[in-house]
């Protein structure tokens, strides 16, 4: 079965400088993986997603990610981060051709200082 | 294009009593379905998926059911609701194998 690692439960960056969440993933075969981000009391929304294809995939609100397969690696980046992007970060993992499931890890909370 | 409507937004409710929260798709069909489950400092947990009408995978032995007596309605359940059952429910939608999911707004669960 898939799972999501999501190392750091809190981050705290001074806005404007950069920033990368880290995600690790366990699956056995060909993962979709996705960032989703979370506002206080409100849903998810999708930041990016990967299926196939270039490594590098870019997002919304000037978000990135790469995945790295070597290192069952998903992490994602911002290279200038604004007080708005304080938020919740989920990365998930869903199953290619196997199941529907879609895992999401413990989240990293982003604090941004001022 | 979709949309996915989820209610009631907030509900307190007590002990033992029953619960039933409703979600509901639009502007796509036979839809996979889910009910996730936030609860601080635990992430989303995965409650129940559906990939059509009157098929449900449970993923977390617990207090709760879910049904899908059409094809973009999802329900949850209970009969007798635990203080442990408290929490954020969400509502999420996508396609086929492992597509992108869409969440709706949510539903806080406060069992007193």
């Amino acid at each position: 079965a898939q799972s999501v690692t999501q190392p750091d439960i809190h981050i705290t960056v001074s806005e404007g400088a950069s920033l990368e969440l880290r995600c690790n993933y366990s699956y056995g075969a060909t993962p979709y993986l996705f960032w989703y981000v979370q506002s206080p009391g409100q849903g998810l929304q999708l930041l990016l997603k990967y299926f196939s294809g270039d490594t590098l995939v870019q997002g919304i609100k000037g978000f990135e990610a790469e995945f790295k397969r070597s290192q069952s690696s998903f992490n994602l980046r911002k290279p200038s981060v604004h007080w708005s992007d304080a938020a919740e970060y989920f990365c998930a993992v869903g199953a290619l051709g196997r199941d529907d499931k879609i895992i999401f890890g413990k989240g990293t909370r982003l604090h941004i200082l001022p | 294009s979709q949309t996915i409507h989820q209610w009631p937004a907030t509900l307190v409710q007590p002990v033992g009593s029953p619960l039933s929260l409703e979600c509901t798709v639009e502007g796509t069909s036979n839809p996979n379905l889910y009910w996730y489950r936030q609860a601080a400092g635990r992430g989303l947990q995965l409650l129940f998926y559906s990939v059509g009408i009157g098929q449900i995978s449970s993923e977390v032995p617990q207090n709760l059911s879910a049904s899908r007596p059409q094809d973009r309605q999802f329900i949850l359940s209970s009969k007798k609701l635990l203080l442990s059952d408290s929490g954020f429910y969400l509502c999420a939608w996508g396609g086929q194998a492992g597509n992108t999911i869409y969440f709706g707004e949510g539903s806080w669960l406060t069992v007193v």
